[in-house]
C-alpha cells in the first residue's frame, strides 16, 4: 500500500534553514506529482508546493516563494522541501501528499513532521 | 488570490444529515475535493471531482455542486464522523484549501 513518511522536522531559529524529506513506497514514485501542505497549530491546511512527476515544473505558494524549494530524487523515491529564511509563521506540521493527476486529488498523505521556528 | 469559504462549524445530532458548504468563484469551472481530518491525524480524502467517493469511504458521504458552491453531505451522521472537513480546489497551478469546518456530533 502507499506509504509516505516525512522526516527532518525540528526546532530552528528565525532566519535558519531546514530540509524536509518524504520517503515514498508502495507506488511508482517517478509517475506521480507530489505536494507539500502545511498546517499551523490549531489552523487549517495551506498548500505549500508542487512538483511534477518528472521534476520538470515546480510551483509554490506566494507565502514561501523565494524561500522554499521543492525537489525530488527518483533514485531514492524521496521528495524534499528545502526551507530557508524561516520565519515564526512557518511553524507548522508539514505533510507530503501524492497527487493523482487523473482526478486532481491529494490522494494519499503522510503523517507529517513538525517544524517549529523559535528563538 | 483565489479563496474558498466554509462555515467554521456545523452541529448535528446522530442520525441526522449534515451539510457543509464551500464557496469559491472558480468552482463552476474547477473540481472540488473534500478531506476529513480527525485530531492528531493526517487528512483523508472523502470526495473527489465534486461528487465521486473513493473506495473505502462510507456511502453516507456524498458531494454535489451548484454554481459557485459545492456541498459535502453526510447522511445519517455517526459519532465517528466528528472531525474537521476541508474543501479544496485549484486554479492555474495554485491549489487552495478552504478554512475548514468543524463538524460536531451532539
Amino acid at each position: 500500500q502507499v506509504q509516505l513518511v516525512e522526516s527532518g522536522g525540528g526546532v530552528v531559529q528565525p532566519g535558519g534553514s531546514l530540509r524536509l524529506s518524504c520517503a515514498a513506497s508502495g507506488f511508482t514514485f517517478s509517475s506521480y506529482g507530489m505536494h507539500w501542505v502545511r498546517q499551523a497549530p490549531g489552523k487549517g491546511l495551506e498548500w505549500v508546493a508542487f512538483i511534477r512527476y518528472d521534476g520538470s515544473n515546480k510551483y509554490c505558494a506566494d507565502s514561501v516563494k523565494g524561500r522554499f524549494t521543492i525537489s525530488r530524487d527518483t533514485s531514492k523515491n524521496t521528495l524534499y522541501l528545502q526551507m530557508n529564511s524561516l520565519r515564526a509563521e512557518d511553524t507548522a506540521v508539514y505533510y507530503c501528499a501524492k497527487y493523482e493527476h487523473r482526478t486532481g486529488a491529494f490522494q494519499h498523505w503522510g503523517q507529517g513532521t513538525l517544524v517549529t521556528v523559535s528563538s | 488570490s483565489y479563496e474558498l469559504t466554509q462555515p467554521p462549524s456545523v452541529s448535528v445530532s446522530p442520525g441526522q444529515t449534515a451539510r457543509i458548504t464551500c464557496s469559491g468563484d472558480a468552482l463552476p469551472r474547477q473540481y472540488a475535493y473534500w478531506y476529513q481530518q480527525k485530531p492528531g491525524q493526517a487528512p483523508v480524502m472523502v470526495i473527489y471531482t465534486d461528487s465521486e467517493r473513493p473506495s473505502g469511504i462510507p456511502e453516507r458521504f456524498s458531494g454535489s455542486s451548484s454554481g459557485t458552491t459545492v456541498t459535502l453531505t453526510i447522511s445519517g451522521v455517526q459519532a465517528e464522523d466528528e472531525a474537521d472537513y476541508y474543501c479544496q480546489s485549484a486554479d492555474s497551478f495554485n491549489w487552495v484549501f478552504g478554512g475548514g469546518t468543524k463538524l460536531t456530533v451532539l
